[in-house]
């Protein structure tokens, strides 16, 4: 079934452990993105990116990294947790180059602890 | 700074009607979109305006007022499968999707 994964579906991580969020579509879409969800907050836009080779910080960068070495796969690295990064994570896609308004798909999102 | 407003919760009864309404303050605009989540799930596309009036799909219409830089969702023949959050967003000058924090919609029997 065509879509996007994300693994774990949840996890508990101990606060200064690194931990890398995975993220791989079959849609062959251009665009990945990464947000986080909170309560009371809207989706809050981590990293992007526009296509393979390229990626871009959205408005809460800090204490996350990506990489995007192939089309599919967009994982999301957490050097040192933190319990502010207790969050819903949730990875998206879009069928878009970069200025181009089109419609962005989600995963079923990782739900992450940091104690 | 950049601001998505809809009402935090609102209340229907099945087979009723419900306006879910957001107002926007973006740096720009390349187009309004909203979304369906259930609890527990993630977010599924549902309409998108980019501009003004009204577009219909089945049960569920969407309408954009640039000028006032307001949208609602309607909602028609509410069922109880409804009951979920609606998320509006808002695709900025940087092509970047600005979302408010979503409306909780609960449905009655």
């Amino acid at each position: 079934i065509a879509g996007i994964t994300q693994a774990p579906t949840s996890q508990i991580l101990a606060a200064g452990r690194r931990m890398t969020l995975r993220c791989t579509q079959d849609m062959r879409h251009n665009a990945m993105y990464w947000y986080r969800q909170d309560l009371g907050l809207g989706l809050r836009l981590i990293h992007y990116s526009n296509t393979a080779g390229t990626t871009g910080k959205g408005e809460v960068p800090d204490g996350y990294s990506v990489s995007r070495a192939n089309t599919d796969d967009f994982p999301l690295t957490l050097a040192s947790a933190v319990p502010s990064q207790t969050s819903v994570y949730f990875c998206a896609s879009s069928d878009s180059t970069s200025g181009v308004t089109d419609t962005q798909y989600f995963g079923p999102g990782t739900r992450l602890t940091v104690l | 700074g950049q601001n998505i407003d809809q009402p935090t919760e609102m209340t229907a009864t099945e087979g009723a009607i419900v306006q879910i309404n957001c107002t926007y303050q973006t740096s720009g605009f390349n187009g309004l979109f909203w979304y369906q989540q259930h609890a527990g799930e993630a977010p599924t596309f549902l309409s998108y305006n980019v501009l003004d009036g009204l577009e219909e799909k089945g049960r569920f219409s969407s309408f954009l007022s640039r000028s006032k830089g307001y949208s609602y969702l309607l909602l028609k023949e509410l069922q109880m499968k409804d009951s979920a959050s609606y998320l509006c967003a808002v695709m900025d000058s940087n092509y970047q999707l600005i979302w408010g924090a979503g409306t909780k919609l609960i449905i009655k029997p």
